[in-house]
C-alpha cells in the first residue's frame, strides 16, 4: 500500500512561473513532513520540511503547505528557473524515534525558458 | 567533506556474486537509513539501523539482503548471490535522531549495482 502519493508523474512550468506540486497521504500518525529533489545520478537533496503543527513553511523561493485535515501538502516553487528541473520527492514521517522515512513514487519537473 | 559518504559509486557483479555497498553517516549522525530506487521508479524503504541495532527491516526482502551498522566502522548493505533484478541504485541516508524535532534526513550519493 502506498502510504505517499504524488499523482502527477510529471510537470511542465514556464520560467518564472510558479510551480505548485502535489502530495497526498494516507496515514495520520505522520507527523513530519520533506520534500526532496533529485537530478540524475546523484542523490536526493533536501529542501524543505514542515511539522504538522504548521500549516506553512518557507524558505527563500520554496513555500511548502500542509493541510492536515485533507492529508495533502504542497510544494510552492516561485519564481522557477531552469535549474529547478528535476525529480521532486515527497516524504513523510512519523514522531517517534522508531519511525521510518516514507517517500513518495516523484513527480519530475521541467522548467521551461 | 562532511557529507554522507557511500562506496563503491558503481559496481557491477556477475549474477551469483556477493556485492558489499558501505556507507559512512554525516559526523555526529547516529542512524543510517538503506534505501533502493529501482529503473523508473521511486525511493523504496529497505533497513533503518542504529550502531549495533536494527530499528526497521520491513523493506528489506527476506532472502540474500543484510545490513549492519558495527559500533565502529561503516555500515554495510550486502546482497549476496546477486540477480539481474537486484540491479538499481542504492541510496544512504543519515540523520541524528536526537529527539522530536522531525527526522530530516540526509542522503549520499549512491552506488550503483550492475548486475550482468
Amino acid at each position: 500500500d502506498q502510504q505517499v502519493k504524488q499523482n502527477s508523474p510529471s510537470l511542465s512550468v514556464q520560467e518564472g512561473r510558479i510551480s505548485i506540486l502535489n502530495c497526498d497521504y494516507t496515514n495520520s500518525m505522520f507527523d513530519y513532513f520533506l520534500w526532496y529533489k533529485k537530478y540524475p545520478a546523484e542523490g536526493p537533496t533536501f529542501l524543505i520540511s514542515i511539522s504538522s503543527i504548521k500549516d506553512k513553511n518557507e524558505d527563500g523561493r520554496f513555500t511548502v503547505f500542509l493541510n492536515k485535515s485533507a492529508k495533502h501538502l504542497s510544494l510552492h516553487i516561485v519564481p522557477s528557473q531552469p535549474g529547478d528541473s528535476a525529480v521532486y520527492f515527497c516524504a513523510a514521517s512519523g514522531a517517534t524515534s522508531y519511525d521510518k522515512v516514507i517517500f513518495g513514487p516523484g513527480t519530475s519537473l521541467s522548467v521551461i525558458p | 567533506n562532511a557529507g554522507v559518504m557511500q562506496n563503491p559509486r558503481h559496481l557491477v557483479r556477475r549474477r551469483g556474486q556477493e556485492a558489499r555497498l558501505r556507507c559512512s553517516p554525516m559526523k555526529g549522525h547516529s542512524h543510517v537509513y538503506w534505501y533502493r530506487q529501482l529503473p523508473e521508479e521511486g525511493l523504496k524503504f529497505m533497513v533503518y539501523l542504529q550502531k549495533e541495532n536494527i530499528i526497521d527491516e520491513s523493506g528489506m526482502p527476506k532472502e540474500r539482503f543484510s545490513a549492519e551498522f558495527p559500533k565502529e566502522g561503516p555500515s554495510i548493505l550486502r546482497i549476496q548471490q546477486v540477480v539481474r533484478g537486484d540491479s538499481a541504485a542504492y541510496f544512504c541516508a543519515s540523520s541524528p535522531r536526537q529527539g522530536s524535532s522531525g527526522n530530516t534526513i540526509y542522503f549520499g550519493e549512491g552506488s550503483w549495482l550492475t548486475v550482468v
